[in-house]
């Protein structure tokens, strides 16, 4: 299937540090979604991109869909201990049947010791 | 309000018995879907609907089966035939028209196999 590669796979943060994470894919795609998966839970939708170049935000959290279709990121700005958890992005591939998304491997974030 | 449930949150499952999970979503969505998450991956798409009476396999559906009979209701049965059924399951539906493709998701269900 279409593969969407996310980076980092892991990353600690500090309280108050900016933060940043991307996703690549060698696919156009439609759409870009951005979720937080907390541990036991399902995953909860953050922000969505529609257009190429679109620059959105959702409180400290900001994702741009890349010019070439291709690439996505997601900042958070000044984080606190409560973005810990799991970043996935997600998209339905260009010329996919239906709704049938693809999901990244997500990118796991964690507090500094 | 509205909103996609699975049931059970924790299911235990003996070797070669067959399990089925509940997802409901009272959201009027056409589409559905069920995917499944091992410990500190990706999540994997194991079968999806478009409509009822409808569903096609993803990318690990070997072991697995499902039906849709109807548009709130979409069950998802692990079957003796799933080696390594252990794992947090997810069901995600997706409402149709225009651009919106924004998955929303249960609570999961964490089956063990004992």
């Amino acid at each position: 299937g279409q593969q969407l590669n996310q980076s980092p796979q892991s990353m600690f943060i500090q309280e108050g540090e900016d933060v940043s994470m991307n996703c690549t894919s060698s696919s156009i795609f439609n759409t870009w979604l951005w979720y937080k998966q907390e541990p036991g839970e399902g995953p909860v939708l953050l922000i969505a991109l529609y257009k190429a170049g679109e620059l959105t935000s959702n409180g400290r959290l900001t994702a741009q869909f890349g010019i070439t279709r291709k690439d996505s990121f997601l900042n958070i700005s000044a984080s606190i201990p409560s973005d810990v958890g799991i970043y996935f992005c997600a998209g339905p591939p260009w010329g996919a049947a239906g709704n049938k998304l693809t999901f990244g491997g997500g990118t796991r974030v964690l507090v500094k010791p | 309000d509205g909103g996609i449930t699975q049931s059970p949150k924790y299911l235990f499952r003996k070797e070669g018995q067959n399990v089925t999970l509940s997802c409901e979503q009272n959201l009027n969505h056409d589409a559905m879907y069920w995917y499944r998450q091992d410990p500190g991956q990706g999540l994997r798409l194991i079968y999806y609907s478009q409509i009822v009476n409808d569903f096609q396999k993803g990318d690990i559906a070997e072991g697995y089966s499902v039906s849709r009979e109807k548009k709130e209701s979409f069950p998802l049965t692990v079957t003796s035939a799933q080696k390594n059924p252990t794992a947090f399951y997810l069901c995600a539906s997706i409402g149709s028209g225009g651009p919106n493709t924004e998955a929303f998701f249960g609570q999961g269900t964490r089956l063990t196999v004992v």
